[in-house]
C-alpha cells in the first residue's frame, strides 16, 4: 500500500495563477483533510471531508475550495494564488471520526512569488 | 473552542537522557488527545493517542504520555534520548466533530 500521496512535491506559482494540489489515499478511508503547515504555527485545517461527494470549512478556509469526486481522491484548488498562501500542505485520511489516527501524505511545498 | 499549548518550541537533550516534551490543552469536555512525530521533509506520524481509559498510554519508539486532567496536560515523556529522536514532535487535541488542533511544535535536538 503507498498509503497517503501528494502531486505535486513542490511548486512555484506567481500571484494569480491557479494550481491544484492531489491527494490520493489507498486505504478506503472515509474521512480526509487539507492542512496547512506554517513555521511556529503548527498544522491548521483548511478543509476536510466525511465522505465522497462531501466536503465541509475548517479553520482556513479562505482562498480555497475543495472537491471530494471520488472516495480515494481530494483536490485543494487555489483559484488565485497570493503570497500568504505560501506553506507547506498536507493531505491526511482517518478511517473515520475525532478519535481515528489521521494518515498523512509527505506533503507539498508551495511557494507563491 | 479547544487549543493546544506546547511549552518550548526547541528542546535539547543529550542521549540517554530523559526526554520530556510539555502539552497543555484548553476544552471544555473530555477531550481526545495525540502526539505525533515529524522527521525532516515527511508528514506527520502518531506516536500514540488517549481516547478514554488508562491515562497513562504508551506508543511507538519507547515514548508514552499521560493524561492528568486536573493540570489540563499530556506531556510526552522518553527514559533514555536516541539519536533518532531527533524531529519535531506535535501535540493535538479533538473535541468536537472533525477539528483537530495541533500545537505549534517542539523541535528535538539530539546531542552525541
Amino acid at each position: 500500500n503507498a498509503g497517503v500521496t501528494q502531486t505535486p512535491k513542490f511548486r512555484v506559482l506567481k500571484t494569480g495563477q491557479s494550481m491544484t494540489l492531489l491527494c490520493a489515499q489507498d486505504m478506503n478511508h472515509e474521512y480526509m483533510y487539507w492542512y496547512r503547515q506554517d513555521p511556529g504555527m503548527g498544522l491548521r485545517l483548511i478543509h476536510y471531508s466525511v465522505g465522497e461527494g462531501t466536503t465541509a470549512k475548517g479553520e482556513v478556509p479562505d482562498g480555497y475550495n475543495v472537491s471530494r469526486l471520488k472516495k480515494q481522491n481530494f483536490l485543494l484548488g487555489l483559484e488565485s494564488a497570493a503570497p500568504s498562501q505560501t506553506s507547506v500542505y498536507f493531505c491526511a485520511s482517518s478511517p473515520s471520526g475525532r478519535r481515528e489516527t489521521q494518515y498523512f501524505g509527505p506533503g507539498t511545498r508551495l511557494l507563491v512569488l | 473552542a479547544q487549543s493546544v499549548t506546547q511549552l518550548g518550541s526547541h528542546v535539547s537533550v543529550s542521549e540517554g537522557a530523559l526526554v520530556l516534551l510539555r502539552c497543555n490543552y484548553s476544552s471544555s469536555v473530555p477531550p481526545y488527545l495525540f502526539w505525533y512525530v515529524q522527521y525532516p521533509n515527511q508528514g506527520l506520524q502518531l506516536l500514540l493517542k488517549y481516547t478514554t481509559g488508562a491515562t497513562l498510554v504508551k506508543g511507538i519508539n519507547g515514548f508514552e504520555a499521560e493524561f492528568k486532567k486536573s493540570e489540563t496536560s499530556f506531556h510526552l515523556t522518553k527514559p533514555s534520548a536516541h539519536m533518532s529522536d531527533a524531529a519535531e514532535y506535535f501535540c493535538a487535541v479533538s473535541v468536537f466533530g472533525n477539528d483537530m488542533r495541533f500545537g505549534a511544535g517542539t523541535r528535538l535536538t539530539v546531542k552525541p
